[in-house]
């Protein structure tokens, strides 16, 4: 799988986008790009995933770039529960189901 | 409510005893999973399922033991081999097969180890 690296935390005020980066400049293919984010204390709670193009679902929008080396996850009004990890893991869709979850970017909403 | 449900949330035993989680899923999913998690890190496979009665090791299986004898069921036992048991410790189900499928979390068990 490729390995993804993500800033360790940010701030984000109330009401504002919150843009999340991720590099994965060593993706291949057939490998897609899941984001995960884990409330404190909480399971994961799945986000969204794509493979090249943008895609957007009731939480949240991920844009990958068009060379697919970095994707951002957008909330677009962030309040103060998406306070959480949020994870990026790069993953072949025929890979099986196993997920490697690295360190994550701990966002912080501010009122 | 469909779901997956982890008990007890919190969980003390004394150093050189086995100790046994519980998970259970009702949303007819044939894949399982164990992670642990330790405090500021991500999280690590332990175990997996992906059908009953059979499991492989994930990335740091040494000192844990599951069984999967029913579908709704994946219990762990973190056994007196595990060096370092004090964690966070997680469950999930997915639909199985080669492609990938969502996962979905249990609330966790914060086992500490005295």
């Amino acid at each position: 799988d490729a390995k993804t690296t993500q800033p360790p935390s940010m701030d984000c005020a109330e009401g504002r986008a919150a843009n999340l980066p991720c590099n994965h400049s060593t993706i291949s293919g057939n490998e897609y790009v899941y984001w995960y984010r884990q409330i404190h204390s909480q399971g994961p709670q799945y986000i969204i995933h794509g493979l090249k193009n943008n895609e957007t679902n009731e939480m949240a929008s991920l844009i990958i770039t068009e060379d697919r080396k970095s994707s951002t996850l957008i909330l677009p009004h962030a309040t103060l529960r998406d306070t959480a990890v949020y994870y990026c893991i790069v993953r072949g869709r025929n890979a099986g189901n196993m997920l490697t979850f690295g360190g994550g970017t701990r966002l912080m909403v501010k009122p | 409510d469909g779901g997956i449900t982890q008990s007890p949330k919190y969980l003390f035993r004394k150093e050189g005893q086995n100790v046994t989680l519980s998970c259970e899923q009702n949303l007819n999913h044939d894949a399982m999973y164990w992670y642990r998690q330790d405090p500021g890190q991500g999280l690590r496979l332990i175990y997996y399922s992906q059908i009953v009665n059979d499991f492989q090791k994930g990335d740091i299986a040494e000192g844990y033991s599951v069984s999967r004898e029913k579908k709704e069921s994946f219990p762990l036992t973190v056994t007196s081999a595990q060096k370092n048991p004090t964690a966070f410790y997680l469950c999930a189900s997915s639909i199985a097969g080669y492609s990938y499928n969502e996962q979905f979390f249990g609330p966790g068990t914060r086992l500490t180890v005295l």
